[in-house]
């Protein structure tokens, strides 16, 4: 079953522009991880950030995390057309710490040149 | 290391036949995924283990479904007998420890006619 949910199912942006994609959960975490999966492709971990962090930052990537609000944010800045993929949080549990990692929908994300 | 390596990479089969999609986790890695993704249903976890013993299964859809881990380097997922609602892309990833990222393989396509 999936602990994420995430919005917008779909974005298209203009080249340059930001893109920002909200993930919501339901239980207890341990951390949330964002993936990104380009058509046809497996999918690659983008960045970690962990139940005590608020906020991390990755090259163009910020992550925000809001516990108290069961919810987080991935901003792409100053988006580039080798960014469309599309791209999931996925969460680990933190009440039974057993490593479990379950997805979200995922965002599909077009960005035009 | 060559990362996660699944095979085959597309498997057709006729209804009622058996299907065998294998797993190589990075070396090293003590925990490993099972996923299957559809436009329906998204990424879905089906089983996961941590040194090759089954942790959760309970996203095994079916006694159809069935998974094995004999040694670190390897584990199996086969489906007996397969039915056309299986077809799907199915996705083994791996880890070191818990609450880590996860290194995606790059997926088995099977179509089920």
């Amino acid at each position: 079953s999936q602990q994420g949910e995430e919005d917008p199912q779909a974005l298209s942006i203009q080249e340059g522009e930001n893109a920002t994609m909200n993930c919501s959960y339901k239980t207890s975490i341990n951390n949330l991880q964002w993936y990104r999966q380009n058509s046809g492709r497996g999918l690659v971990h983008l960045i970690l950030i962990r139940s005590n962090e608020r906020e991390k930052h990755s090259g163009r990537l910020r992550v925000t995390l809001d516990t108290s609000k069961k919810s987080s944010s991935l901003l792409i800045t100053a988006s580039r057309a080798a960014d469309t993929a599309s791209y999931f949080c996925a969460t680990q549990d933190g009440s039974s710490n057993t490593g479990k990692l379950i997805f979200g929908q995922g965002t599909t994300l077009q960005v035009k040149p | 290391d060559a990362g996660v390596i699944q095979s085959p990479r597309h498997e057709v089969t006729e209804m009622g036949q058996e299907v065998t999609l294998r797993c190589k986790p990075i070396s090293g890695h003590d925990y490993l995924f099972w996923y299957r993704q559809t436009m329906m249903r998204g990424l879905e976890l089906l089983i996961y283990f941590n040194n090759n013993v089954p942790i959760d299964d309970s996203g095994m859809p079916e006694d159809r479904f069935s998974a094995k881990m004999p040694n670190a380097s390897f584990s199996t997922l086969k489906i007996q007998p397969s039915e056309p609602r299986d077809s799907a892309v199915y996705f083994c990833a791996s880890t070191l420890g818990r609450n880590t990222e996860a290194f995606f393989g790059q997926g088995t396509r099977l179509t089920v006619v």
